[in-house]
Protein backbone atom coordinates (compact mmCIF):
# COMPACT_ATOMS: atom_id res chain seq x y z
CA UNK A 1 0.00 0.00 0.00
CA UNK A 2 1.05 3.27 -1.33
CA UNK A 3 1.23 5.78 1.99
CA UNK A 4 0.82 9.66 2.13
CA UNK A 5 2.50 11.69 3.89
CA UNK A 6 1.33 15.45 4.11
CA UNK A 7 3.50 17.81 5.64
CA UNK A 8 2.74 19.99 8.02
CA UNK A 9 -0.18 18.85 9.61
CA UNK A 10 -0.79 21.98 10.86
CA UNK A 11 -0.21 25.38 8.90
CA UNK A 12 -1.03 28.95 10.20
CA UNK A 13 -1.06 31.63 7.86
CA UNK A 14 -2.63 34.93 7.16
CA UNK A 15 -4.72 36.08 4.72
CA UNK A 16 -3.05 37.42 1.16
CA UNK A 17 0.00 35.01 2.54
CA UNK A 18 1.40 32.20 0.13
CA UNK A 19 1.00 28.63 1.32
CA UNK A 20 2.83 25.28 0.59
CA UNK A 21 1.76 22.17 1.31
CA UNK A 22 3.75 18.85 0.80
CA UNK A 23 2.71 15.11 0.29
CA UNK A 24 5.33 12.73 0.24
CA UNK A 25 4.47 9.17 -1.25
CA UNK A 26 6.53 6.06 0.12
CA UNK A 27 6.90 4.95 -3.78
CA UNK A 28 6.87 6.42 -7.39
CA UNK A 29 3.26 7.40 -7.56
CA UNK A 30 4.59 8.48 -11.20
CA UNK A 31 1.79 12.08 -11.58
CA UNK A 32 -1.14 10.28 -10.43
CA UNK A 33 -1.64 12.45 -7.58
CA UNK A 34 -4.74 14.62 -6.66
CA UNK A 35 -5.59 17.50 -4.09
CA UNK A 36 -8.95 17.95 -1.86
CA UNK A 37 -10.49 20.63 0.55
CA UNK A 38 -12.65 19.74 2.77
CA UNK A 39 -14.48 22.07 5.03
CA UNK A 40 -16.11 21.35 8.07
CA UNK A 41 -19.37 19.72 7.55
CA UNK A 42 -18.63 18.83 4.05
CA UNK A 43 -17.53 16.63 1.02
CA UNK A 44 -14.27 17.22 -0.05
CA UNK A 45 -13.80 19.42 -3.21
CA UNK A 46 -11.51 18.69 -6.23
CA UNK A 47 -8.59 21.32 -6.47
CA UNK A 48 -5.71 19.67 -8.75
CA UNK A 49 -5.76 16.09 -10.37
CA UNK A 50 -2.72 14.49 -12.22
CA UNK A 51 -0.57 16.27 -9.88
CA UNK A 52 -0.85 19.58 -11.97
CA UNK A 53 -4.12 19.98 -13.77
CA UNK A 54 -6.21 22.32 -12.09
CA UNK A 55 -10.73 21.28 -11.63
CA UNK A 56 -12.99 23.25 -13.43
CA UNK A 57 -14.09 26.22 -11.81
CA UNK A 58 -10.49 26.25 -9.16
CA UNK A 59 -9.56 29.60 -8.72
CA UNK A 60 -5.92 30.63 -10.29
CA UNK A 61 -4.44 30.72 -7.14
CA UNK A 62 -4.64 27.07 -6.28
CA UNK A 63 -1.36 25.33 -8.12
CA UNK A 64 -0.04 21.69 -7.89
CA UNK A 65 3.42 20.76 -8.78
CA UNK A 66 5.65 17.25 -8.39
CA UNK A 67 5.88 13.91 -9.74
CA UNK A 68 7.92 10.61 -8.59
CA UNK A 69 7.63 10.86 -4.87
CA UNK A 70 7.07 14.12 -3.81
CA UNK A 71 4.34 16.96 -4.92
CA UNK A 72 3.29 20.23 -3.67
CA UNK A 73 -0.19 22.24 -3.07
CA UNK A 74 0.34 26.24 -3.50
CA UNK A 75 -2.23 28.50 -2.81
CA UNK A 76 -0.74 31.66 -4.25
CA UNK A 77 -2.50 34.58 -2.30
CA UNK A 78 -4.54 32.93 0.87
CA UNK A 79 -8.12 34.12 0.97
CA UNK A 80 -10.28 33.69 3.96
CA UNK A 81 -12.39 31.14 1.88
CA UNK A 82 -8.84 28.76 1.50
CA UNK A 83 -8.79 28.09 5.17
CA UNK A 84 -9.52 24.42 5.30
CA UNK A 85 -8.40 20.82 5.47
CA UNK A 86 -6.18 19.84 2.56
CA UNK A 87 -5.68 15.71 1.40
CA UNK A 88 -3.94 14.45 -1.28
CA UNK A 89 -4.82 11.22 -2.50
CA UNK A 90 -3.17 8.18 -5.13
CA UNK A 91 -4.62 6.35 -8.01
CA UNK A 92 -1.37 4.80 -9.48
CA UNK A 93 -1.45 1.74 -7.23
CA UNK A 94 -4.60 -0.17 -5.54
CA UNK A 95 -5.84 0.62 -3.30
CA UNK A 96 -6.64 4.55 -3.66
CA UNK A 97 -4.79 5.92 -0.25
CA UNK A 98 -5.39 9.64 0.69
CA UNK A 99 -2.84 12.00 3.29
CA UNK A 100 -3.80 12.42 6.61
CA UNK A 101 -4.24 15.87 5.75
CA UNK A 102 -3.06 19.39 6.14
CA UNK A 103 -4.95 21.89 8.02
CA UNK A 104 -4.60 25.21 7.02
CA UNK A 105 -5.45 27.81 10.16
CA UNK A 106 -5.96 31.49 10.38
CA UNK A 107 -3.11 33.09 11.74
CA UNK B 1 -26.06 19.26 -13.13
CA UNK B 2 -24.55 15.51 -11.98
CA UNK B 3 -25.77 15.19 -8.11
CA UNK B 4 -25.14 12.06 -6.28
CA UNK B 5 -27.55 11.52 -2.99
CA UNK B 6 -26.42 8.48 -0.34
CA UNK B 7 -29.26 6.89 1.34
CA UNK B 8 -29.78 4.36 4.10
CA UNK B 9 -29.90 4.15 7.81
CA UNK B 10 -28.16 6.25 10.55
CA UNK B 11 -27.51 3.90 13.04
CA UNK B 12 -26.60 0.10 12.97
CA UNK B 13 -26.29 -2.28 15.67
CA UNK B 14 -22.81 -4.31 16.14
CA UNK B 15 -22.50 -7.37 13.88
CA UNK B 16 -25.44 -6.17 11.72
CA UNK B 17 -24.60 -5.02 8.43
CA UNK B 18 -24.29 -1.73 7.15
CA UNK B 19 -26.43 -0.98 3.82
CA UNK B 20 -26.18 2.21 1.89
CA UNK B 21 -27.20 3.24 -1.68
CA UNK B 22 -26.15 6.26 -3.75
CA UNK B 23 -28.47 7.65 -6.34
CA UNK B 24 -27.47 9.61 -9.33
CA UNK B 25 -28.74 12.15 -10.98
CA UNK B 26 -27.98 14.48 -13.96
CA UNK B 27 -26.13 11.70 -15.43
CA UNK B 28 -25.73 7.83 -16.51
CA UNK B 29 -23.90 5.37 -14.34
CA UNK B 30 -23.49 3.30 -17.20
CA UNK B 31 -20.82 5.01 -18.75
CA UNK B 32 -17.59 3.75 -19.54
CA UNK B 33 -15.50 6.77 -18.47
CA UNK B 34 -16.01 6.21 -15.17
CA UNK B 35 -15.77 4.16 -11.16
CA UNK B 36 -18.13 4.97 -8.57
CA UNK B 37 -16.96 4.66 -5.54
CA UNK B 38 -17.67 4.56 -1.53
CA UNK B 39 -15.25 6.77 0.82
CA UNK B 40 -15.85 7.20 4.24
CA UNK B 41 -14.37 9.48 7.20
CA UNK B 42 -14.69 8.66 10.77
CA UNK B 43 -15.31 11.77 12.86
CA UNK B 44 -12.53 14.23 13.45
CA UNK B 45 -10.42 11.69 11.19
CA UNK B 46 -9.12 11.56 7.51
CA UNK B 47 -10.64 9.45 3.97
CA UNK B 48 -10.25 6.02 3.84
CA UNK B 49 -11.13 4.53 0.56
CA UNK B 50 -13.54 1.90 0.73
CA UNK B 51 -14.13 0.76 -2.88
CA UNK B 52 -15.46 1.16 -6.32
CA UNK B 53 -17.54 -0.50 -9.00
CA UNK B 54 -17.08 -0.11 -12.69
CA UNK B 55 -20.43 0.06 -15.02
CA UNK B 56 -20.03 -3.39 -15.99
CA UNK B 57 -19.78 -4.60 -12.42
CA UNK B 58 -16.13 -4.98 -11.88
CA UNK B 59 -14.81 -4.11 -8.21
CA UNK B 60 -11.91 -3.03 -6.39
CA UNK B 61 -11.75 -2.99 -2.72
CA UNK B 62 -9.54 -2.16 0.22
CA UNK B 63 -7.98 -4.93 0.93
CA UNK B 64 -8.44 -3.95 4.85
CA UNK B 65 -12.61 -3.97 3.98
CA UNK B 66 -12.38 -6.86 1.10
CA UNK B 67 -13.50 -9.65 3.35
CA UNK B 68 -16.37 -7.68 4.74
CA UNK B 69 -17.41 -4.87 2.00
CA UNK B 70 -19.86 -5.42 -1.12
CA UNK B 71 -20.66 -2.98 -3.79
CA UNK B 72 -23.13 -3.71 -6.65
CA UNK B 73 -24.57 -1.39 -9.25
CA UNK B 74 -28.10 -1.17 -10.51
CA UNK B 75 -27.87 0.85 -13.83
CA UNK B 76 -31.75 0.30 -14.46
CA UNK B 77 -32.12 2.80 -10.79
CA UNK B 78 -28.95 4.60 -12.11
CA UNK B 79 -27.61 3.53 -8.34
CA UNK B 80 -24.62 1.37 -5.98
CA UNK B 81 -24.50 0.15 -2.98
CA UNK B 82 -22.42 -0.54 -0.12
CA UNK B 83 -22.66 -3.69 2.36
CA UNK B 84 -20.33 -3.39 5.03
CA UNK B 85 -20.93 -7.08 7.26
CA UNK B 86 -19.87 -7.52 10.59
CA UNK B 87 -19.74 -3.69 11.92
CA UNK B 88 -17.89 -2.34 15.10
CA UNK B 89 -17.96 0.98 16.52
CA UNK B 90 -14.67 1.19 14.10
CA UNK B 91 -16.85 1.71 11.16
CA UNK B 92 -18.67 4.76 12.74
CA UNK B 93 -17.73 7.00 10.03
CA UNK B 94 -19.77 9.69 7.17
CA UNK B 95 -19.64 7.35 4.57
CA UNK B 96 -19.51 9.36 0.95
CA UNK B 97 -20.10 7.86 -2.42
CA UNK B 98 -18.02 9.88 -5.21
CA UNK B 99 -17.78 9.92 -9.05
CA UNK B 100 -14.25 8.32 -10.28
CA UNK B 101 -13.16 9.82 -13.55
CA UNK B 102 -10.74 7.15 -14.73
CA UNK B 103 -8.70 9.54 -17.35
CA UNK B 104 -7.75 11.63 -14.19
CA UNK B 105 -6.77 10.92 -10.64
CA UNK B 106 -9.99 12.60 -9.65
CA UNK B 107 -12.83 12.20 -7.85
CA UNK B 108 -14.82 14.90 -8.92
CA UNK B 109 -18.43 14.81 -7.66
CA UNK B 110 -19.23 14.02 -4.37
CA UNK B 111 -22.11 13.44 -2.28
CA UNK B 112 -23.22 15.24 0.96
CA UNK B 113 -22.35 11.67 2.87
CA UNK B 114 -24.53 10.66 5.20
CA UNK B 115 -23.52 9.81 9.20
CA UNK B 116 -23.84 5.77 9.87
CA UNK B 117 -23.16 5.17 13.60
CA UNK B 118 -22.59 1.94 14.56
CA UNK B 119 -24.14 1.29 18.60
CA UNK B 120 -26.52 -1.15 20.35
Amino acid sequence: EIVLTQSPATLSLSPGERATLSCRASQSVSVYIAWYQQKPGQAPRLLISDASNRATGIPARFSGSGSGTDFTLTISSLEPEDFAVYYCQQRSYWPITFGEGTRLEIK
Amino acid sequence: QLRLQESGPGLVKPSETLSLTCTVSGGSISSSDYFWGWIRQPPGKGLEWIGYIYYSGSTYYNPSLKSRVTISIDTSKNQFSLKLSSVTAADTAVYFCARDLKQLVSLDYWGQGTLVTVSS
